[in-house]
């Protein structure tokens, strides 16, 4: 299975702010995904960072808040923008193994303050 | 429109004895279904799926679930609980005809198990 980090692990930032959190794995893989989970909340998708075109976001979710890069095949960004309390979450992105199951990085729990 | 339910918010068992959690689904068409486990600040953990064939699945530190389609349902089950299997687990659920890849998430049972 692919291994995935995540940078930063956590984050405290103050409302206004934008953080830029990083996915890097350590093969190549062709779907990457950004899924929040809000305290004491399921997951849910943000994105799917697609390689070499605009990522593909979930309703709710749009480019100006969470843009989305993914330059090559093992790495990818996702930026929360002008940040409000309500954006504190965990923020994990997985990657689709070719055996159908996703595998997810640790995570980076982001705190808006 | 797909959906996961994931009926109780925790399952308390005592160790050694048998665990279920539940779960139930809702797609069009023919599913994957997954199941994960969280434990305290970490990430996801993959447990186990179903894609095809036999209904009984088995998947990581002794964990099965089974598939019944009749009942729309996927339970992960375990003969005998641990300590350390406490944890939130989450079903999920893909849908075959999507080429998206996206996964549909349960809301989540917390599994405490008591010595």
């Amino acid at each position: 299975s692919a291994v995935i980090s995540q940078k930063p692990s956590r984050d405290i930032c103050q409302r206004g702010t934008s953080l830029t959190i990083q996915c890097q794995v350590d093969s190549q893989v062709t779907m990457m995904f950004w899924y929040r989970q809000q305290p004491g909340q399921s997951l849910t998708l943000i994105a799917t960072a697609n390689q070499g075109s605009e990522a593909t976001y979930e309703s709710g979710f749009v480019i100006d808040k969470f843009p989305i890069s993914r330059p090559n095949l093992t790495f990818s960004t996702l930026t929360v923008s002008n940040m409000s309390p309500e954006d504190s979450s965990i923020y994990l992105c997985s990657v689709d193994d070719r055996g159908h199951e996703q595998y997810f990085g640790p995570g980076t729990r982001l705190t808006v303050t | 429109a797909q959906s996961v339910a994931q009926p109780e918010d925790q399952v308390n068992v005592a160790e050694g004895n048998p665990l279920t959690v539940k779960c139930t689904y809702s797609v069009s068409g023919n599913p994957y279904l997954f199941w994960y486990v969280q434990y305290p600040n970490r990430g996801l953990q993959f447990l186990l799926k179903y894609i095809t064939g036999d209904n009984l699945v088995k998947g990581s530190y002794g964990f099965e679930a089974e598939f019944n389609k009749s009942q729309t349902s996927f339970h992960l089950k375990k003969p005998s609980a641990l300590v350390s299997d406490s944890a939130l687990y989450f079903c999920a659920v893909r849908n075959l005809s999507s080429n998206t890849g996206k996964l549909i998430f349960g809301q989540g049972t917390t599994l405490q198990v008591k010595p």
